[in-house]
């Protein structure tokens, strides 16, 4: 069935650092991938979407290209704050689940930016 | 407007005893879905209901779990004769036509099996 990979953590960076967080996929057909963000005591937020190959997801300064090639989505920002401190998760939705299918996460990575 | 609401935030029980978890999605939202967020397993999605169709069961567990959706708004996760493996937090999500590919998040209860 279909599956999301994603790097695990925790990930510490210092402030104004650059951030990856690798996360590939595997599924039929071509899925739509999405990184969804969760702060300390919030919920989960949509951060970024791609819903074919080669779209490019940004949001917030952080981008994320989906490149059929490689089965990837790779999570990037130049420049990391202290407040982006977060656990991040990649998302996959299978064409069969259409436009309103249920999501199949990743493991989640956390992310810790120090000052 | 306001987001997806869930309750309770926090719920503990003793093993054995029945549960019911509430969620309040988006005004409006045709599509509603329940996912278990737990340490060793991540996030899980556990059931999904669309308009007046038959619901997608296919991540529920075990036949301990169901749930409804009541007049195409309000959904009830009841898992019966809770087990300590049944702790984690329930997350509530909901999605509209117009707003294909985003799923809003309610804030999920935490449950805690002793």
């Amino acid at each position: 069935g279909d599956s999301v990979t994603q790097m695990e953590g925790p990930v510490t960076l210092s402030e104004e650092a650059f951030l990856t967080i690798n996360c590939t996929y595997t599924a039929t057909g071509y899925p739509s991938l999405f990184w969804y963000v969760q702060y300390p005591g919030e919920g989960l937020q949509l951060l970024l979407k791609a819903t074919k190959a080669d779209d490019k997801g940004s949001n917030k300064g952080f981008e994320a290209t989906y490149r059929k090639e490689t089965t990837s989505f790779h999570l990037e920002k130049g420049s990391v704050q202290v407040s982006d401190s977060a656990v991040y998760f990649c998302a996959l939705r299978g064409k069969d689940g259409g436009s309103q299918g249920n999501l199949i996460f990743g493991k989640g990575t956390k992310l810790s930016v120090k000052p | 407007g306001a987001g997806v609401s869930q309750s309770p935030s926090n719920k503990v029980t003793e093993k054995g005893k029945d549960v019911e978890l509430r969620c309040d999605p988006i005004s409006g939202h045709t599509a509603l879905y329940w996912y278990r967020q737990s340490l060793g397993q991540g996030l899980e999605f556990l059931i999904y209901f669309q308009g007046n169709s038959a619901p997608d069961k296919s991540g529920l567990p075990s036949d301990r779990f169901s749930a409804e959706r009541t007049g195409g708004s309000v959904s009830t996760l009841t898992i019966q004769r809770t087990q300590q493996e049944d702790s984690a937090v329930y997350l509530c999500a909901s999605s509209s036509t117009r707003t294909t590919y985003e799923q809003y998040f309610g804030p999920g209860t935490r449950l805690t099996v002793t």
